[in-house]
C-alpha cells in the first residue's frame, strides 16, 4: 500500500526567505511522486514530478524538490517566496508500472502556504 | 487543447436532495478519474473509468453514490440522497494510458 504524509498543515514564511514543504511517502515500489497546488477558488495545477530519472526535479513557478530514497522524502523548496505562492500545496504518490503510471494517485493532507509581506 | 471541465462550479442543496456532477476530460482520454476532498481532510480517490469501464471503484464511500461514464465520454457523479458529510469539492482528471492526469477545476458541494 501507499501513502503520503505531510507535515506541517499550515506553513508562513516571509516574502523572500525559503520554502520548504515536507513530504514523505510511503510505497513497496518504485513510486512517481508529485506536487500539485491549488490557488484560492482554482484547481489542482502540476507543480512538478519525479518518474524515476533525475532525483532533483523542477518545475514551474521557481520550485523544486528532491527524490531521496533512504529518507522516503519528496520534499518541496523555492528559494525565494513571493506573495503570488500562497496556496495549497499536496504531495502525491502513485504506482510506477514499468515506467508508466498507474492507476490513482495518493494525496496527502495538504499543507497551507501564507507568505507575509 | 480543452481541458477537463466539471459542470456546476458549485452546487449548495438541502440534506436529502439529489445532485448530479458532470466531467468532461479531455478528448482522446480514456481515464477518468473521480476524487473528493471533504473540509480539512486530504484528497480522496473515489473511482477509476477506462473508457466507459469502471477499473477500480475502491473509494466509493456507499451507495448513495453512483458514478456513470456511457459512451466512455463525459461521466457523471450522482449523490442521492446526499447528507451532510457529503459536503466538499469533487475534482474530477484524466489522462491518456499511463500517463499524468489532468486535474479539473472541481464542484464545490454544500450541502445543507
Amino acid at each position: 500500500a501507499q501513502s503520503v504524509t505531510q507535515l506541517g498543515s499550515h506553513v508562513s514564511v516571509s516574502e523572500g526567505a525559503l520554502v520548504l514543504l515536507r513530504c514523505n511517502y510511503s510505497s513497496s515500489v518504485p513510486p512517481y511522486l508529485f506536487w500539485y497546488v491549488q490557488y484560492p477558488n482554482q484547481g489542482l495545477q502540476l507543480l512538478l514530478k519525479y518518474t524515476s530519472a533525475a532525483t532533483l526535479v523542477k518545475g514551474i513557478n521557481g520550485f523544486e524538490a528532491e527524490f531521496k530514497k533512504s529518507e522516503t522524502s519528496f520534499h518541496l523548496t523555492k528559494p525565494s517566496a513571493h506573495m503570488s505562492d500562497a496556496a495549497e500545496y499536496f504531495c502525491a504518490v502513485a504506482y510506477n508500472q514499468g515506467g508508466k503510471l498507474g492507476g490513482k494517485l495518493i494525496f496527502g493532507q495538504g499543507t497551507e502556504l501564507s507568505v507575509k509581506p | 487543447e480543452a481541458g477537463v471541465t466539471q459542470f456546476p462550479s458549485h452546487s449548495v442543496i438541502e440534506k436529502g436532495q439529489t445532485v448530479t456532477l458532470r466531467c468532461d476530460p479531455i478528448s482522446g482520454h480514456d481515464n477518468l478519474y473521480w476524487y473528493r476532498r471533504v473540509m480539512g481532510k486530504e484528497i480522496k480517490f473515489l473511482l477509476h473509468f477506462v473508457k466507459e469501464s469502471k477499473q477500480d471503484e475502491s473509494g466509493m464511500p456507499n451507495n448513495r453514490f453512483l458514478a456513470e461514464r456511457t459512451g466512455g465520454t463525459y461521466s457523471t457523479l450522482k449523490v442521492q440522497p446526499a447528507e451532510l458529510e457529503d459536503s466538499g469539492v469533487y475534482f474530477c482528471a484524466s489522462s491518456q494510458e499511463g500517463r499524468i492526469p489532468h486535474f479539473g477545476p472541481g464542484t464545490r458541494l454544500l450541502v445543507l
